[in-house]
């Protein structure tokens, strides 16, 4: 069990805007930012966003986050097949001395 | 370019104690820009995170694995180390160790460079 609560599955077609949420709690969503984690088949996780809304350079602005209390959201705009992946939150979780939590992940089907 | 090397033993025996190192090339253990962390994947299962360790002082560890777990920074070798011991079959996973870049916001969590991740399996 996650203490970042993700949906495990998400789809669309070509072309499409999806959206994954990432529901937290006032330790962890709800005071600190929320960072988005893309991890292709048989690789390491890669970085989509951090700072809750911060795309790295080189990431497509076709990905953004979005923070609002305790829940965030990741959104991939026109959908294209590569964008077929696992995707994760993560944040900082200020209980028990503080650690990182992450989601339990998201598979994104492109149809 | 950074970049993160993982390198340790793929077969670990039930109650032994896992040692795994990370080379950080293109950058220094020594920034007080970043912590260096390890974080990892049990077989088809979601990530985990382990721990942080920044260069002189400040570690962080996963609670349900704190007992078990050393994480150390050799900054002369540009390397940071993972020490699991007690291990079990539910240690089995790939161990990632990354970079958290916790300079850019003074927030946990912006892992802006992984290394490949290295398969452990814990096996007699």
């Amino acid at each position: 069990q996650s203490v970042l609560t993700q949906p495990p599955s998400a789809s669309g077609t070509p072309g499409q805007r999806v959206t994954i949420s990432c529901s937290g709690t006032s330790s962890n969503i709800g005071t600190n930012t929320v960072n988005w984690y893309q991890q292709l088949p048989g690789t390491a996780p890669k970085v989509l966003i951090y700072n809750s809304n911060q795309r790295p350079s080189g990431v497509p602005d076709r990905f953004s986050g979005s923070k609002s209390g305790t829940s965030a959201s990741l959104a991939i705009s026109g959908l294209q097949s590569e964008d077929e992946a696992d995707y994760y939150c993560a944040a900082w979780d200020d209980s028990l001395n503080g650690h990182v939590v992450f989601g339990g992940g998201t598979k994104l089907t492109v149809l | 370019q950074v970049q993160l090397q993982e390198s340790g033993p793929g077969l670990v025996k039930p109650s032994q104690t896992l040692s795994l190192t990370c080379t950080v090339s293109g950058g220094s253990v020594s920034s007080g820009a970043y912590y260096w962390g390890w974080i990892r994947q049990h077989p088809g299962k979601g990530l985990e995170w382990i721990g942080y360790k920044w260069h002189s002082g400040s570690a962080y560890y996963n609670p349900s694995l704190k007992s078990r777990v050393t994480i150390s920074v050799d900054t002369s070798k540009n390397q940071f180390s993972l020490k699991l011991s007690s291990m079990t079959a539910a240690d089995t996973a790939v161990y990632y160790c990354a970079r958290d870049y916790y300079g850019s916001s003074r927030y946990f969590g912006y892992l802006d460079y992984w290394g490949q991740g290295t398969l452990v399996t814990v096996s007699s």
